[in-house]
């Protein structure tokens, strides 16, 4: 149980395009997804959290025009780079938590390899 | 959230077992303990959680400290898919609790 999908695992596109990064919880209902950066040789960084129905939440920093998240139902979240840049080349990874519940464990999703050429 | 630190990097033989350490001077009474391990261009993996009480599960075993300031992740056989980076971090419970990942410690085992 508790998986967690992405779809792509994998994007290529232009500068300047827009990239969507689906998030899915498979066998259980999500109340809160989180979504996760991860440049190479570093650890992971919380971008933002969404809780269905709500507006999300971005940490210091990231810019909530340029990633854009929706979280429409209780299994899908999708996280949406708007113009990508080369800078915005990284590793996007997405988590979903079923709680609130004993210790709150988030399940993570296989992660979305973004390439801006 | 309160810090962890955990030593950079460790190696282990195939078939021992393996402790990795963490510690959390600064836990809060609240916080709970969690250890996820991510293999390269993966997403990290749930590997255990605890609060006050040693926990076991089918991966692996969480020794925490009587004073909770320090926590030990036990890998009873290890093998070479167990070759990953582990981060322990702390979290607190409740609707606006969220991970926050360092640098964690590579795992490095060998055959």
């Amino acid at each position: 149980g508790a998986v967690v999908s992405q779809h792509p695992s994998r994007v290529i596109c232009k500068s300047g395009t827009s990239v969507k990064i689906e998030c899915r919880s498979l066998d259980f209902q999500a109340t809160t997804m989180f979504w996760y950066r991860q440049f190479p040789k570093q650890s992971l960084m919380l971008m933002a959290t969404s809780n269905e129905g709500s507006k999300a939440t971005y940490e210091q920093g990231v810019e909530k025009d340029k990633f854009l998240i929706n979280h429409a139902s209780l299994t899908l979240s999708t996280l949406t780079v708007t113009s990508a840049h080369p800078e915005d080349s990284s590793f996007y990874i997405c988590s979903a938590r079923d709680g609130p519940g004993w210790g709150d464990t988030q399940y993570f999703g296989p992660g979305t390899r973004l390439t801006v050429l | 959230d309160a810090k962890t630190t955990q030593p950079n990097s460790m190696e282990s033989n195939e078939e021992e077992p393996v402790h990795l350490p963490c510690n959390h001077s600064t836990i809060s009474g609240t916080d709970y303990i969690h250890w996820y391990r991510q293999l390269p261009s993966q997403g990290p993996e749930y590997v255990i959680h605890g609060l006050t009480s040693n926990v076991n599960n089918r991966m692996a075993s969480l020794a925490i400290a009587e004073d909770r300031k320090s926590s030990t992740l036990i890998l009873h056989r290890a093998t070479l898919r167990d070759a990953a980076v582990y981060y322990c971090i702390l979290s607190g419970a409740g609707a606006n609790s969220k991970l926050t990942f360092g640098k964690g410690i590579t795992l490095s085992v060998r055959p």
